[in-house]
């Protein structure tokens, strides 16, 4: 098993562009989640979702979406980025009884 | 709503010597409770959780963490490092029923040296 795949792993970009962070998942895991990483604020839920079809905010979702069109897949898109975007994004999936997250390895993006 | 404390955002330690890293949590219901370790350019990895029962949990790698209900309390200690456990950790909580939706502390980077 790959477990959590994150491409890609690092990205700059310009303000006011969009973008698509990838997260795959090969553990037929039902939940799956975004976190953004800043310094010293821990990790923040950006949006999650419970299965194919169903997607729900978190802490910090404004200027994110999602979708969740198989169980495997779970992207994050960047509507129009901003300066304060800038972060570690990590995409984590768990079943939806189970306790423990799996978390991919991250994505650092920049936006200038 | 939950949340969680990590008191100390940085702990420096020397090697073979005892850490305790400090993590308070608020909630009105009942909750679950979590270590997680995050090695440097890597993601988060779990390292123990409680979830109920025995109050004392503990890691494969000689972490352990106990329960405390009245000081909701869930510190993580070690009687003796190594340099290998240099890492950022983080305390995460959830409410019992919604076990994959977590909410963390800021982290802790535990600092091992020689």
């Amino acid at each position: 098993n790959a477990g959590v795949t994150q491409t890609p792993k690092f990205q700059v970009l310009k303000t006011g562009q969009s973008m698509t962070l990838q997260c795959a998942q090969d553990m037929n895991h039902e939940y799956m989640s975004w976190y953004r990483q800043d310094p010293g604020m821990g990790l923040r839920l950006i949006h999650y979702s419970v299965g194919a079809g169903i997607t729900d905010q978190g802490e910090v979702p404004n200027g994110y979406n999602v979708s969740r069109s198989t169980t495997e897949d779970f992207p994050l898109r960047l509507l129009s980025a901003a300066p304060s975007q800038t972060s570690v994004y990590f995409c984590a999936s768990s079943r939806i009884t189970g306790f423990e997250q799996y978390f991919g390895p991250g994505t650092r993006l920049t936006v200038t | 709503a939950q949340s969680v404390t990590q008191l100390d955002s940085q702990v420096p330690v020397f090697e073979e010597a005892p850490v305790e890293l400090r993590c308070n949590y608020s909630s009105s219901v009942s909750v679950y409770l979590f270590w997680y370790v995050q090695y440097p350019n890597q993601g988060l990895q779990l390292l123990l959780k409680y979830l109920s029962g025995s109050t004392l949990v503990e890691s494969i790698n000689g972490f352990e963490a106990e329960f405390n209900k009245s000081q909701t309390s869930f510190h993580l200690r070690k009687p003796s490092v190594h340099i290998s456990d240099t890492a950022e950790y983080f305390c995460a909580v959830t409410i019992t029923g919604t076990a994959s939706k977590l909410t963390f502390g800021t982290g802790t980077r535990l600092q091992v040296t020689l």
